[in-house]
């Protein structure tokens, strides 16, 4: 069974600029994570889908991030415009519906100069 | 509010050495309580986890229990290997929520 798919694996750009990364989840898989892991820190939940409706996204920062789950299969997650402190890891999470286990991928670096 | 605190790190080790990495935590209600590992350049593995007060986890020799009085999910390991090196991640989830809560992680090191 293929595992969550991240892309890209690592980004450089300069603040102001604008950003997108995408998530492939588990096959089947109904709810689908977004997190940010901060370097030293612990990854913070972003926003949250269930199929293609958001269930969580009380944490992410609006002005200027925005995720989209279409057809409840694949995800976006975009920073416009970038600031200094977003450089981190964006990691994305899939788990079947009901079930606590959440499967990682192998996350998005980013780095804002 | 919901939260994690693990023991601060690196923690380094010689191999065959015993294990313990504290984590506490402050929740609503009654959590279920999980342990991920990051291995160098992988994403992060779910090791073990516990779901009610007193539960055992387990998982490749790692062991964990979910300590209600102290509200603490202790981690352990009896002889650790230079494989284990990695970040742990100490984690709540609560109760009628699926996002995870995550303490600041804690990186071990394993001398040959």
């Amino acid at each position: 069974e293929a595992g969550v798919a991240q892309s890209p694996r690592y980004k450089i750009i300069e603040k102001r600029q604008s950003v997108a990364f995408w998530c492939n989840p588990i096959s089947g898989h109904a709810t689908l994570y977004w997190y940010q892991q901060i370097l030293g820190q612990g990854p913070k939940l972003l926003i949250q889908f269930q199929n293609n409706g958001v269930v969580d996204d009380s944490q992410l920062p609006k002005d200027r991030f925005s995720a989209e789950r279409l057809k409840g299969v694949d995800s976006t997650l975009k920073i416009q415009p970038a600031k200094l402190e977003d450089s981190a890891v964006y990691l994305c999470a899939s788990s079947p519906q009901g079930k606590e286990t959440q499967y990682f991928g192998p996350g998005t670096r980013l780095l804002v100069l | 509010g919901n939260s994690v605190t693990q023991m601060e790190g690196p923690v380094t080790l010689s191999e065959e050495a015993f294990l313990t990495i504290n984590c506490t935590y402050t929740a609503t209600g009654y959590p279920s309580l999980f342990w991920y590992v990051q291995y160098p350049g992988e994403g992060l593995q779910l090791l073990l986890k516990a779901t009610k007060a007193d539960d055992k986890g387990s998982n490749k020799g790692f062991e964990a229990t979910y300590r209600k009085e102290t509200t603490s999910f202790h981690l352990e390991k009896g002889s650790v290997q230079v494989s284990d090196s990695a970040v742990y991640f100490c984690a709540l989830r609560i109760q009628g929520a699926q996002k995870l809560v995550f303490g600041q992680g804690t990186r071990l090191t394993i001398n040959p």
